[in-house]
């Protein structure tokens, strides 16, 4: 069974950039949760989508959109990008029902 | 507001108890979690109590929850030099999927 991976690992870009991260979830996992974790601190809920459909979104700006596709996986895509958008990005997946969510291994971002 | 609270730091000593601590805030949340996460990588699962227990064992892991005053602990039995991590805790709010997570408590286990 493979678990939930991420896409790409490191990144650095501009502020004012654009940028989109991907998630894999894992094998039979419908939903899919994105978090965002600031050095030092923990995760913070962005958004979950299930069934390709947002399901709930957390204090986070609509320049923060996702997309989750057919085969479950799903992309974090980040407008204009700000200084403080430089963190952990992390993806947790979990199957239909339960509350267990299996986080990615994360991408970290930096914006200079 | 939406503040799990932990201590951050707790330091012992290879073979003995460690107890990391957290107070959330829903009364109703219907699950709780303790993560672990190594420096550099993702979260990993490593137990969670449902809302109408108050103890679940699995192995070394001892998780105790109060819901009367909304407390939630982990203990860890023979703590080894592998278990030094950053330990989070983290609820799910009735009628949610999303999790709240604590700020995290710095484990370190001397030698």
């Amino acid at each position: 069974e493979t678990g939930v991976t991420q896409s790409p690992t490191h990144l650095i870009k501009t502020r004012g950039q654009q940028v989109t991260l991907r998630c894999s979830s894992q094998s039979g996992h419908n939903t899919v949760s994105w978090y965002q974790q600031a050095l030092g601190q923990g995760p913070q809920f962005i958004f979950q989508y299930y069934r390709e459909e947002e399901n709930g979104r957390g204090n986070f700006p609509p320049r923060f959109s996702g997309l989750q596709f057919p085969n479950y996986s799903s992309e974090l895509n980040v407008n204009a990008l700000e200084l403080d958008d430089s963190a952990l990005y992390l993806c947790a997946s979990q199957g239909q029902g339960s509350y267990e969510q299996y986080f990615g291994p994360g991408t970290r971002l930096t914006v200079t | 507001g939406e503040d799990v609270e932990q201590s951050l730091f707790l330091s012992v000593r290879e073979g003995d108890s460690s107890v990391i601590n957290c107070t959330y805030t829903d009364s109703s949340s219907t699950y709780l979690y303790w993560y672990k996460q190594e420096p550099g990588a993702g979260l990993q699962l490593l137990t969670y109590i449902f809302s109408n227990m108050d103890m679940k064992q699995d192995q070394r892991l001892t998780v105790l929850l109060n819901k009367k005053d909304k407390h939630l602990s982990l203990r860890i039995a023979d703590t080894q030099t592998g278990d030094s991590a950053i330990y989070f805790c983290a609820e799910t709010p009735p009628g949610t999927y999303k999790y709240i997570f604590g700020t995290g408590t710095r484990l370190k286990v001397l030698a």
